[in-house]
């Protein structure tokens, strides 16, 4: 089946400044790479996905980034603001099958 | 349009009794999934349904655990004889489909207490 890692599992930077999160997967048939940001007592909200026939996606000051190929995809948040502070997951599913997760990565956003 | 809602959303058992956890899906959606997270873990997937049918039980523990999605009504996770080791957060989310354009989307979770 299918498994995910995920680095770092936390991570802490500095108001304005860029994070980067990354991931690696293990099935090559997975072609649905979704990430999503959980907040306490909340339940994971999907921010932002990439399918497996596009590089590269963006969307205001979140981007994320697939290499089909090395079998590995990131999240890139730029300009970050406090209310980033969260627990990021990514994800990959194979057609048909099941999302699987990463372990996770603690994002603080000190001011 | 509502989100998909998960009742109830604290839920305290003593070990030996039962937990029942419901999920409804979001409006026309007809594929729900059950995860689990333990504090400061990931999503851990359970079981993947369509109304009426289990597709994949893979994560769902052998003994105890059960899920259905009726053909009316939420789907229901349920636990039997509660341990322990079963306090969790368990998450709910639904999809329209499989397909690409079928993201998943989250309830706000049954955080399950046992003592």
């Amino acid at each position: 089946g299918e498994n995910v890692e995920q680095h770092p599992s936390t991570l802490s930077v500095q108001e304005g400044d860029s994070a980067v999160i990354k991931c690696t997967y293990s099935d090559s048939a997975s072609n649905y790479f979704p990430w999503y940001k959980q907040e306490l007592g909340k339940g994971p909200q999907l921010i932002i996905d990439i399918r497996s026939n596009v590089g590269e996606k963006k969307d205001q000051r979140i981007a994320v980034t697939l290499n089909k190929t090395a079998k590995h995809f990131s999240l890139h948040i730029t300009e970050t603001q406090p209310e980033d502070s969260a627990v990021y997951f990514c994800a990959a599913r194979a057609p048909g099958n099941k999302l699987t997760f990463g372990g996770g990565t603690r994002v603080l956003v000190k001011p | 349009n509502a989100g998909v809602m998960q009742n109830p959303r604290h839920l305290v058992r003593r070990r030996g009794q039962e937990a029942r956890l419901r999920c409804s899906p979001m409006k026309g959606h007809s594929h729900v999934y059950w995860y689990r997270q333990l504090p400061e873990e990931g999503l851990k997937f359970m079981v993947y349904l369509q109304k009426e049918n289990i597709i994949d039980e893979s994560g769902m523990p052998k003994e105890r655990f059960s899920a259905e999605f009726p053909k009316e009504g939420p789907s229901i996770l349920r636990i039997q004889q509660v341990v322990r080791g079963d306090s969790a957060a368990y998450f709910c989310a639904s999809s329209p489909g499989t397909d690409l354009n079928s993201p998943l989307h989250f309830g706000n979770g049954t955080r399950l207490t046992v003592t």
